[in-house]
């Protein structure tokens, strides 16, 4: 089965710093790779997806990357803001195995 | 678009009840509906997927007498947690994905509800 790798589990940055974090997966057939943000007692909010036939997807902040020769992917904030202090998720194909999360916090 | 509801949000019960969780998608008829679990710093760990009108699949692990769904129709499933026990606290997130709104591998997130066995 899939199994989604996530690092780092704890990142700090100033605000106005980028964030990037990163995950693995280990199914080759895997094509569909979202990014999910939780706050705390929240659910998790779909912020950007990508799927394998594309390299590279922005929306204004945030970005994702897609590398499938070496299975990994990444998301991009840049130009952080305390907001975007939360716990992110990485998850890869339909039946969605989830990294294990990361902790971002945004120091102002 | 594409809102998830649960309820209840919280719910604290004794040990040997049932407790009946409700998952709707609110402005769209989904396809599938998703059932998760999330203990404390952890990740979400799927326990089950469910369509309309048929069984669910539960996953590896998941015993099915122990968490009874439901789908009865396209806006509504349910999770049932019979007789829990204090191990069965936990956060259970549902989600529901479509064909008709989007691709039906984009799957949209419920606010989650809190459950506490005493």
């Amino acid at each position: 089965g899939e199994n989604v790798e996530q690092h780092p589990s704890t990142l700090s940055v100033q605000e106005g710093d980028s964030a990037v974090i990163k995950c693995t997966y280990s199914d080759s057939a895997s094509n569909y790779f979202p990014w999910y943000k939780q706050e705390l007692g929240k659910g998790p909010q779909l912020i950007i997806d990508i799927r394998s036939n594309v390299g590279e997807k922005k929306d204004q902040r945030i970005a994702v990357t897609l590398n499938k020769t070496a299975k990994h992917f990444s998301l991009h904030i840049t130009e952080t803001q305390p907001e975007d202090s939360a716990v992110y998720f990485c998850a890869a194909r339909l039946k969605l195995v989830f990294g294990a999360g990361t902790i971002l916090r945004v120091k102002s | 678009g594409a809102v998830v509801s649960q309820h209840p949000s919280w719910v604290i019960c004794k040990s040997g009840t049932s407790v009946k969780i409700e998952c709707r998608s609110l402005d769209f008829q989904a396809t599938t509906m998703f059932w998760y679990r999330q203990f404390p710093k952890q990740s979400l760990m799927l326990m089950a997927t469910s369509n309309e009108g048929s069984k669910a699949t539960y996953e590896q692990g998941v015993e099915k007498d122990k968490f009874l769904i439901n789908h009865a129709s396209l806006t509504l499933s349910t999770l049932t947690v019979t007789s829990a026990h204090p191990e069965d606290s936990s956060f259970y997130i549902c989600s529901a994905s479509s064909l008709v709104i989007t691709r039906a591998d984009t799957q949209y997130f419920g606010p989650g509800t809190r459950l506490t066995v005493l």
